[in-house]
């Protein structure tokens, strides 16, 4: 089966800096990978996703990007703020069937 | 357009009881997962349902949990005897099967 890997597993940037989150997956046929935030007593909500068509996408001050030859996709946020400290996963998937999760980073934005 | 919602939100229970964990997916969705999620850790997937299929059972520890998922919707995790390791949050996903998974909040189980 599918294997993701994530890593670092915690990440420490002074408020304003970026980060950088990377996962990488063993099945070539994976075509779809969400990236969720989980704050602490919550479940993990979707912040962003890319399709396997697609190498970058971004919305305001989350990108994500994928090299499907070397079958790896990262998470980059920009200007962090101290509300963006939480755990994030990433996950891949063969068409929905199934979601596969790296082990999670946890994010600490100081301010 | 209520999300998924998973009850009790807190379950504390004796080591060798029995416990029933309920999640009530997003309407209209035909996937089920459960996950479990120990203190600190990530991810643990537990089963899946999709659609009128059998179920995917593969991620179940032992064969003291079970699921199961009534009309399409509602669904039960249960787990029988308690151990003190089967103390995490239980996690619960939803989705239409063409789009990502939306989680519910969690069942904190701790047993005793």
């Amino acid at each position: 089966g599918e294997n993701v890997e994530q890593h670092p597993s915690t990440l420490s940037v002074q408020e304003g800096d970026s980060a950088v989150i990377k996962c990488t997956y063993s099945d070539s046929a994976s075509n779809y990978f969400p990236w969720y935030k989980q704050e602490l007593g919550k479940g993990p909500q979707l912040i962003i996703d890319i399709r396997s068509n697609v190498g970058e996408k971004k919305d305001q001050r989350i990108a994500v990007t994928l090299n499907k030859t070397a079958k790896h996709f990262s998470l980059h946020i920009t200007e962090t703020q101290p509300e963006d400290s939480a755990v994030y996963f990433c996950a891949a998937s063969i068409n929905f069937n199934k979601f596969y999760f790296g082990s999670g980073t946890k994010l600490n934005v100081k301010p | 357009g209520a999300g998924v919602s998973q009850s009790p939100s807190n379950k504390v229970t004796e080591k060798g009881k029995d416990v029933e964990l309920r999640c009530d997916p997003i309407s209209g969705h035909t996937a089920l997962y459960w996950y479990r999620q120990s203190l600190g850790q990530g991810l643990e997937f537990l089963i899946y349902f999709q659609g009128n299929s059998a179920p995917d059972k593969s991620g179940l520890p032992s064969d003291r949990f079970s699921a199961e998922r009534t009309g399409g919707s509602v669904s039960t995790l249960t787990i029988q005897r308690t151990q003190q390791e089967d103390s995490a949050v239980y996690l619960c996903a939803s989705t239409w099967g063409r789009d990502t998974q939306y989680f519910g909040p969690g069942t904190r189980l701790t047993v005793l």
